[in-house]
């Protein structure tokens, strides 16, 4: 059973391009979540996608923007980049009903380092 | 949306218990709370998670006492492998406030 696969690994772009980065979930996961996290930092939530609709949003300006597939994988997609975009991006995965054990616990992807220059 | 504290740091002996505490003073009736761990440059993981009371797992417990306004993470006998940043979070059983995290205990096990 696959958890949940993140491409690319890294990343390298310039000022004012724009990027996307890709999240498979857990098998069976219905939720997916993006997390923003900078060097030392806890990871800063994004927002949550849940049956392609986007559920609850964190504080990051309408650069940031998601989607959500039929399958459950999600995308990311960042526009005209700044250097203070650079960190690792997190996707994690969840089943909006918690599941059989009741347990609303996420599972995190390895992350995508994306370095703007 | 109930904020958590937690110690920056801690240093801990192998071999030895370690206590995390979390401070969450505005927890609703239906937040649970969530512990995870993350090791560097990889995605948390999730450690426990529970209501109220007791729960222990096969890698922890946690220790919630009667008004919830705080919680315990206990791991048993540290080893260096257990050297990482914890975080504590609470939200409800929807999951979608069960989201934020802080700034984490960086927890480290010396030789």
């Amino acid at each position: 059973d696959a958890g949940v696969t993140q491409s690319p690994t890294h990343l390298i772009k310039t000022r004012g391009q724009q990027v996307t980065l890709r999240c498979s979930p857990k098998s069976g996961h219905d939720t997916v979540s993006w997390y923003q996290q900078a060097l030392g930092q806890g990871p800063q939530f994004i927002f949550q996608y849940y049956e392609e609709e986007e559920r609850q949003r964190g504080n990051f300006p309408d650069r940031f923007s998601g989607h959500q597939f039929p399958n459950y994988s999600s995308e990311l997609n960042v526009n005209a980049l700044l250097l203070g975009d650079s960190a690792l991006y997190l996707c994690a995965s969840s089943l909006v009903s918690g599941g059989t054990s009741g347990s609303y616990e996420q599972y995190f992807g390895p992350g995508t380092r994306l370095t703007v220059t | 949306l109930a904020k958590t504290t937690q110690p920056i740091s801690m240093d801990s002996y192998e071999g030895q218990e370690v206590n995390i505490t979390c401070s969450h003073n505005n927890i609703a009736t239906n937040d649970y709370i969530t512990w995870y761990q993350q090791f560097p440059s990889q995605g948390p993981r999730f450690i426990i998670q529970g209501y109220k009371t007791k729960v222990t797992n096969e890698v922890a417990s946690l220790f919630i006492p009667a008004d919830r306004k705080s919680s315990t993470l206990s791991l048993p006998r540290v080893s260096l492998s257990d050297t990482a940043v914890y975080y504590c979070l609470v939200g409800d059983e929807t999951g979608a406030n069960n989201l934020f995290f802080g700034t984490g205990t960086r927890l480290t096990v010396i030789p």
